[in-house]
């Protein structure tokens, strides 16, 4: 019964460095999400991805790549990690829900992972 | 578009009552409800569809009322436990399923 799994759950980078976060989810969920959320602050989208195969923009996607090329999996990559990108990252998974063509399924998330970059 | 959620942050002793209201400049077509504790991820508290409906858990309960594009969420005889942070939901009214959260109010319930 594991959900969504994040890993790694912290990092430490410096500025410039690149890294992979990695979503897994076992509840054959369409829908895959990435959030980041700063202190005090709320849960701004990242990117988001439909299905096995597409991805697209969320609200803040400078300076991240994803991809999902298994349906279970959702990669969150930071090619020159900058300060600015410390956050803690949530990764979140949903089916369709019961209304077709209108995202009613709830949202289940991952524990985070907190990256700090120095 | 985020939507926005009033007020940031309250204040209650056990056993008061409270209002968190979600309010989007955009049609919404449904709306759900979080509540994050600290240091954890968002969990998942209910969701309401168009139709005004009403949904409760435990002692909290909600509306949405799609015309003023609003959702409130209503904690009764607030307990020790709903302290946390409360977030709506909701799918970018375009219909991208580009799901995005309000900017969540902040609530500390005192003994």
């Amino acid at each position: 019964n594991a959900g969504v799994t994040q890993t790694p759950k912290f990092r430490v980078l410096k500025t410039g460095q690149s890294m992979t976060l990695l979503c897994a989810q076992d509840m054959n969920h369409e829908y895959m999400y990435w959030y980041r959320q700063d202190p005090g602050m709320g849960l701004r989208l990242i990117h988001y991805s439909v299905g096995e195969g597409t991805t697209a923009k969320g609200e803040v996607p400078d300076g991240y790549n994803v991809s999902r090329l298994k349906k279970q999996n959702f990669l969150l990559g930071l090619e020159s990690a900058a300060p600015s990108q410390t956050s803690v990252y949530f990764c979140a998974s949903s089916d369709l829900g019961l209304a077709g063509g209108r995202q009613t399924g709830e949202l289940f998330f991952g524990e985070g992972s907190r990256l700090t970059v120095l | 578009q985020q939507p926005v959620q009033s007020p940031q942050a309250v204040i209650l002793r056990e056993g008061e009552d409270a209002v968190i209201n979600c309010s989007s400049s955009k049609a919404l077509y449904s709306v759900h409800w979080y509540r994050q504790k600290h240091g954890e991820a968002p969990v998942f508290l209910m969701i309401l569809l168009k139709g005004g409906e009403q949904k409760g858990h435990e002692k909290i309960s909600a509306s949405f009322n799609e015309k003023k594009q609003q959702s409130s969420l209503y904690l009764t005889a607030s307990q020790l436990s709903y302290s946390g942070t409360y977030f709506c939901g909701t799918e970018n009214p375009s219909g991208t399923y580009k799901y995005i959260f309000g900017t969540g109010t902040r609530l500390k319930v005192l003994a």
